[in-house]
């Protein structure tokens, strides 16, 4: 069956330095892989898209690696802040045409940065 | 403006009745979810719809009906709820791959 995997339940970071977040899948072709930000009692917020012919993508201080052939995605927050604390889910998509397939999702790391 | 609202934001209820939760979005967007986020956090698509056509229906409960009056409009109603049904219920819709999600709605069967 699918699976998606992201590195750990909560993760801690120390201000100003990187985070970077796991998320491996099996059994899984995705067309794209998607990464949102989930604070408590909110909804998902998506913030970047990466499709299975790109590599890396970049916005802002975040950073997002597909890897096809292991199965991955990195993503990654540079100089990071307390602010950037929350979770951050990964989600699969099957059809690069959009449409109503939704999306299969992680469970999603929790992120902690320590001031 | 807010983009995607589902009312009521929570929602206790005994075990048995039936309730509703009502979703809006104001994007112009034509498809629309609902997802269930249960207390594990793991968020799982529970159905889909474009331009008020049933596209997706995951394996849920036949208690679950989704209802969509027109394109911009997705509700959720459930029958005899259980236990198990208690979670957060997000509304979720999209213009190509990217979802734009709801607040939720935290639904407490008790």
């Amino acid at each position: 069956s699918q699976k998606i995997e992201q590195n750990s339940e909560a993760l801690n970071i120390q201000e100003g330095k990187t985070a970077t977040l796991t998320c491996n899948y099996t059994n899984y072709s995705p067309a794209y892989l998607q990464w949102y930000r989930q604070d408590p009692g909110r909804g998902p917020v998506f913030l970047l898209l990466i499709r299975e012919n790109e590599k890396e993508k970049r916005k802002e201080r975040l950073k997002v690696t597909f890897d096809t052939t292991l199965k991955q995605s990195l993503f990654h927050i540079t100089a990071s802040q307390p602010a950037d604390s929350a979770t951050y889910l990964c989600a699969l998509g099957r059809y690069s045409g959009g449409g109503a397939d939704g999306l299969t999702f992680g469970k999603g790391t929790h992120l902690i940065i320590q001031p | 403006d807010t983009a995607v609202s589902q009312t009521p934001k929570y929602l206790v209820t005994q075990m048995g009745n039936d309730k509703s939760i009502k979703c809006e979005q104001n994007l112009g967007h034509d498809t629309m979810y609902w997802y269930k986020q249960d207390s594990k956090k793991f968020l799982k698509i529970m159905f889909s719809y474009n331009n008020k056509e049933l596209i997706i229906n995951e394996t849920v409960p036949n208690r679950f009906s989704p209802k969509s009056p027109d394109k911009a409009h997705l509700n959720l109603h459930i029958n005899s709820l259980e236990l198990g049904d208690s979670a957060v219920y997000f509304c979720a819709s999209s213009l190509g791959n990217v979802l734009t999600f709801g607040a939720g709605s935290r639904l407490t069967v008790l």
